[in-house]
């Protein structure tokens, strides 16, 4: 099992580009979400998903789309990019239920100059 | 106030020590309740569940008091890979949906 997986590992930008983090579960994981980590403001939710076809907003939307066309895939995209998107991204999955934690992909750090 | 709150740490222990980290969540209806450790610049990986009866895995015991709204992480014995970050994590409003807290710095030193 691979588990998560994201891609890239870390991206540059320049500001106004745009670009798709890529996000795959191999786990059959109803649940995916995104997170961004930033220092000193910890993890926040950006947008997630309880299954294919179904997305809902986080705690910080902003500037960022989601779709979910499968099980596995849920990718993130920055539709133009800003320096205050530098970040670094994770991708997480679980089962749904009261007890299921979490697995995290290994991130993805961007840098928006 | 915040969802989720934290020591702030840093906890800079000996070999060897007792550690205990401390968390307190607004959301009184929170129904899952977890410890991450997060190594730096890596992703958090879950450490253990907590449950209401209090749990043990090795040297690492979770407690939850629910009528305090209050988590607890206790290591013993620390050891040197001990050293990470611990998230305390709980269920927002929308289930599924984890709140993390700031985290707790943990350096052991030799």
């Amino acid at each position: 099992n691979a588990g998560v997986t994201q891609t890239p590992k870390f991206q540059v930008l320049k500001t106004g580009q745009s670009m798709t983090l890529q996000c795959a579960q191999d786990m059959n994981h109803e649940y995916m979400s995104w997170y961004r980590q930033d220092p000193g403001m910890g993890l926040r939710l950006i947008h997630y998903s309880v299954g294919a076809g179904i997305t809902d907003q986080g705690e910080v939307p902003n500037g960022y789309n989601v779709s979910r066309s499968t099980t596995e895939d849920f990718p993130l995209r920055l539709l133009s990019a800003a320096p205050s998107q530098t970040s670094v991204y994770f991708c997480a999955s679980s089962l749904v239920g009261v007890g299921y934690g979490y697995t995290f992909g290994s991130g993805t750090r961007l840098t928006v100059v | 106030r915040k969802e989720v709150e934290q020591d702030p740490g840093p906890f800079n222990v000996p070999e060897g020590a007792t550690v205990a980290f401390n968390c307190t969540y607004s959301n009184s209806a929170s129904q899952s309740f977890f410890w991450y450790r997060q190594d730096c610049r890596k992703e958090p990986k879950l450490l253990m569940s907590v449950y209401s009866s209090g749990n043990e895995d090795g040297r690492f015991t979770a407690q939850l008091n629910r009528a305090s709204q209050y988590i607890s992480l206790l290591i013993r014995d620390s050891k040197l890979s001990d050293s990470a970050t611990y998230l305390c994590v709980v269920n927002g409003r929308y289930g599924q949906n984890f709140v993390f807290g700031p985290g707790t710095r943990l350096s052991v030193l030799p």
